[in-house]
């Protein structure tokens, strides 16, 4: 079964750090983009950036550019966001995504996630 | 960033009814268009992309048409199981921007 799962969410402060993993099974993680997005609660969803597949390309929303990082280590079938900086806005969950073709989200993980908060 | 706006924010209607949901866009994406589903505390669902492809093993009563800027959503009988958020989602260039959701309630 193709599968990604999320995980290290949890709570922070404003102006702390927090790294969230994300492990793809069940497809050969090496041929695909992987795109992190993510919901704020009651809200919609945002885009917050992908990484081509050996990670040389990435790409990320102007709202997390200079704070957040998006990384992966294809040995371990894992992809990061270094997230840091962290402020109230950036609460939300988190999901990965397979990127078909760099361009269409079609397996998502469960999500995990991040509350910025004092 | 590309602007993607969806009409109407929220609907209303009954199991059987033809529903459709609007997209559009601030400026030309081509066919660069994904809809997706999402349902309370769960992760989205592609439906359509591309403009007009049906994901495998999405049911034939969702079909997705436009290009350029203007795109549609139509669910042809709606069922119980289609009551949930959709959104749209341009992949044309980065930020791949999302529109706002519309959601399918029960009337």
């Amino acid at each position: 079964e193709v599968q990604l799962e999320e995980s290290g969410g949890g709570l922070v402060q404003p102006g702390g750090s927090l790294r969230l993993s994300c492990v793809g099974s069940g497809f050969t993680f090496t041929k695909y983009y992987i795109s992190w997005v993510r919901q704020a609660p009651g809200k919609g969803l945002e885009w917050v950036g992908n990484i081509n597949q050996d990670g040389s390309e990435k790409t990320y929303v102007d709202s997390v550019k200079g704070r957040f990082t998006i990384s992966r280590d294809n040995a371990k079938n894992s992809l990061y966001l270094q997230m840091n900086s962290l402020r109230a806005e950036d609460t939300a969950v988190y999901y990965c995504a397979r990127d078909v073709s760099s361009r269409v989200a079609d397996v998502w993980g469960q999500g995990t996630t991040v509350t910025v908060s004092s | 960033d590309i602007q993607m706006t969806q009409s109407p924010s929220s609907l209303s209607a009954s199991v059987g009814d033809r529903v459709t949901i609007t997209c559009r866009a601030s400026q030309s994406i081509s066919s660069y268009l994904n809809w997706y589903q999402q349902k309370p505390g769960k992760a989205p669902k592609l439906l359509i992309y591309a403009a007009s492809t049906l994901q495998s093993g999405v049911p034939s009563t969702f079909s997705g048409s436009g290009s350029g800027t203007d795109f549609t959503l139509s669910i042809s009988s709606l069922q119980p199981e289609d009551f949930a958020t959709y959104y749209c989602q341009q992949s044309y260039s980065t930020p791949r921007t999302f529109g706002q959701g519309t959601k399918v309630e029960i009337k």
